[in-house]
């Protein structure tokens, strides 16, 4: 079975700051990969997905991600953040198959200072 | 507004109460997924449909849980008999368009409805 480990449960920063959130997954064969964010009061959102192709991905509002295989990690960055991007973020593997069900992180709690 | 929606969007009951929670997909989505979530943690997956036939079940689905999807559209999930442990946020998610790759699986979420069991 497949799991998703986010380091960080509440990570606090000053605007501009940079930020980088960790993910690391275990699952033994070739997976779809994706960030959640869910802003209070709405519901989850795609950030960024990736399938296959370049590691390196971009998604919406300046957040790319990076898949290393090795370490089965597919960390979340973005060079400077802002305080709109306060929210909670999930990390969610599912496997390359038909059936997709996700599996997902316990999410982080991203805090920006204005 | 063509995404997942859910209703009701809020539901208190009192423990032994039974409750049913609906969702509408995305129309061309063939995949609907529930999962619940509570607080300080991810969603957890709970079953999953493609077309009307549900092909997983979660150990966290007990057998006070079933959901259905009798037409390929909508969903619906009962608890019968509420525990107080029941308390959560149920999510719906649909992926799948017919002219999807196979691992073309993102999921668009609804936004959930917010189970309370007193």
């Amino acid at each position: 079975a497949q799991s998703v480990s986010q380091h960080n449960h509440h990570v606090i920063l000053s605007e501009a700051a940079s930020l980088e959130l960790g993910c690391n997954y275990s699952y033994g064969g070739t997976v779809n990969l994706f960030w959640y964010v869910q802003y209070p009061g709405q519901h989850l959102q795609l950030l960024l997905k990736y399938f296959s192709g370049d590691p390196l991905v971009k998604g919406i509002k300046g957040f790319e991600a990076e898949f290393i295989k090795s370490k089965f990690s597919f960390n979340l960055r973005k060079p400077s953040v802002q305080w709109s991007d306060t929210a909670e973020y999930f990390c969610a593997v599912n496997p390359n198959t038909n059936a997709g069900k996700s599996t997902f992180g316990d999410g982080t709690t991203l805090t920006v200072k204005p | 507004d063509t995404g997942v929606s859910q209703d009701p969007r809020h539901k208190i009951t009192k423990r032994g109460q039974n409750v049913t929670f609906r969702c509408d997909p995305i129309s061309e989505h063939n995949r609907l997924y529930w999962y619940r979530q509570t607080l300080g943690q991810g969603p957890e997956f709970l079953t999953y449909f493609q077309n009307e036939a549900q092909l997983e079940k979660s150990r966290l689905l007990s057998d006070r849980f079933s959901a259905e999807r009798p037409k390929g559209s909508f969903s619906t999930l009962e608890i019968q008999r509420t525990e107080q442990g029941d308390s959560a946020m149920y999510l719906c998610a649909s992926s799948g368009r017919t002219s999807g790759r196979i691992g073309d699986n993102e999921q668009f979420f609804g936004p959930g409805t917010r189970l309370t069991v007193l």
